[in-house]
């Protein structure tokens, strides 16, 4: 069975809705951030990025905000639908010392409310 | 096109033994990765590779080696098996920083 995000927060939409999922992250040197999504028993599918040089990038149906300030990322899906039921996973990514770093966040379950 | 490759999908080893997961994609990306999952956790990067004959660590390689002779396969080797590396692994493929990737569908490990 599926053991991805078992005990992870949940946050729960109703289908035509607006979702917003938050991310914390720890590092404020980090170059790039990361949204993917994981259906259950699926491997993670990439969503969107954004570089540290932007507050906001577009994509379809999402967009994800950078707050630098207060080291927050967040992911908005627009008009949610069924098929966005899945765990969001937000990931930084830090150049050091010409060595990329990856840190991945723990994950929030979307559901999605017919 | 079938992307990201990954062989096998399940395996059970015993302690000490050692196996080797195999990762192939034909999108022509430059950039590789290894991730590990483990239940309830995100991902954790093991190795990544920025293009044939370049590999580097990432946040938990101990344990794991990698090569890189071609563009197309990104190994991922386990010496000596040991319960801590029972997990789910991902490899993934993309043209680099700021593009994406693309995830294979995993191979769940298990370590006896």
């Amino acid at each position: 069975g599926e053991s991805v995000g078992l005990h992870l927060p949940t946050l729960s939409v109703q289908e035509g809705d607006n979702s917003i999922i938050n991310c914390a992250y720890s590092n404020s040197a980090s170059d790039y951030f990361i949204w993917y999504k994981q259906e259950s028993g699926k491997g993670p599918q990439f969503i969107i990025d954004i570089r540290s040089n932007m507050d906001k990038r577009q994509g379809q149906r999402v967009t994800v905000l950078l707050n630098k300030t207060v080291k927050h990322l967040s992911l908005q899906i627009a008009a949610t639908q069924p098929g966005d039921s899945a765990v969001y996973f937000c990931a930084e990514i830090t150049k050091t010392s010409g060595t990329y770093k990856y840190i991945f966040g723990t994950g929030t379950r979307l559901k999605v409310l017919a | 096109n079938a992307g990201v490759t990954q062989t096998p999908k399940f395996r059970i080893l015993k302690i000490g033994q050692s196996m080797t997961l195999q990762c192939t994609q034909d999108m022509n990306h430059n950039y590789m990765y290894w991730y590990r999952q483990d239940p309830g956790m995100g991902l954790k990067l093991i190795y990544y590779s920025v293009g044939a004959g370049i590999t580097d660590k990432g946040e938990v390689p101990n344990g794991y080696n990698v090569s890189r002779s071609t563009t197309e396969d990104f190994p991922l080797r386990l010496e000596l098996a040991a319960p801590s590396q029972t997990s789910v692994y991902f490899c993934a493929g993309g043209k680099g920083v700021g593009h994406g990737y693309t995830f294979g569908s995993g191979t769940r490990l298990t370590v006896v």
